[in-house]
């Protein structure tokens, strides 16, 4: 059972530059997240879907995009890379309905020169 | 806002220490609350949960946390910690939604 899988595990992207964060969850849950970590300031959220089709911003949405035209995946866009998006982004999963507990995919580290 | 804070940024201790790292969590909506933890070069694992019922709230590796309602903490305990316990730990919650707020984290190192 893979559970949520992140690639790539690294980065390096120079500003101005674009890139997508791949992720994908085989356990058929309905919501997904991302999130980003930074020291100091534990996990923000960057944008969420509760099912395919259907996505909302979070806490630190600018600069990013998400689409969700599938159950399993969830991909997110940095359309033009700034060295403030330097980060560990990680994509997490629920089936929502009843504890809400999140799996964690194992995260991409991406740094913006 | 929903809001939780964390009070500790790290805290170091020697092994077979007891720990305990704060939680604090604002008032209103539901009152989810989580611990998680992420060892070193991994992805977070939910160490344990409260939603309702018996307030001591027991999950992995020995951790243990304890809700208190007119406190609106859920604070993190292990009576002996670890070397393995080094990591950064995560108190989060969920309220009446999707989405889970996290504190800001609390680094652990332990000692041997």
């Amino acid at each position: 059972n893979a559970g949520v899988t992140q690639t790539p595990k690294f980065q390096v992207l120079k500003t101005g530059q674009s890139m997508t964060l791949q992720c994908a969850q085989d356990m058929n849950h309905e919501y997904m997240s991302w999130y980003r970590q930074d020291p100091g300031m534990g996990l923000r959220l960057i944008h969420y879907s509760v099912g395919a089709g259907i996505t909302d911003q979070g806490e630190v949405p600018n600069g990013y995009n998400v689409s969700r035209s599938t159950t399993e995946d969830f991909p997110l866009r940095l359309l033009s890379a700034a060295p403030s998006q330097t980060s560990v982004y990680f994509c997490a999963s629920s089936d929502g309905a009843n504890t809400g507990e999140l799996f964690f995919g194992e995260g991409s580290r991406l740094t913006v020169l | 806002a929903q809001s939780v804070s964390q009070h500790n940024h790290h805290v170091i201790l020697s092994e077979a220490a007891s720990l305990e790292l704060g939680c604090n969590y604002s008032y209103g909506g539901t009152v989810n609350l989580f611990w998680y933890v992420q060892y070193p070069g991994q992805h977070l694992q939910l160490l344990l949960k409260y939603f309702s019922g018996d307030p001591l709230v027991k999950g992995i590796k020995g951790f243990e946390a304890e809700f208190i309602k007119s406190k609106f903490s859920f604070n993190l305990r292990k009576p002996s910690v670890q070397w393995s316990d080094t990591a950064e730990y995560f108190c989060a919650r969920k309220p009446n939604d999707y989405k889970l707020s996290f504190g800001a984290g609390t680094t652990v190192t332990v000692r041997a």
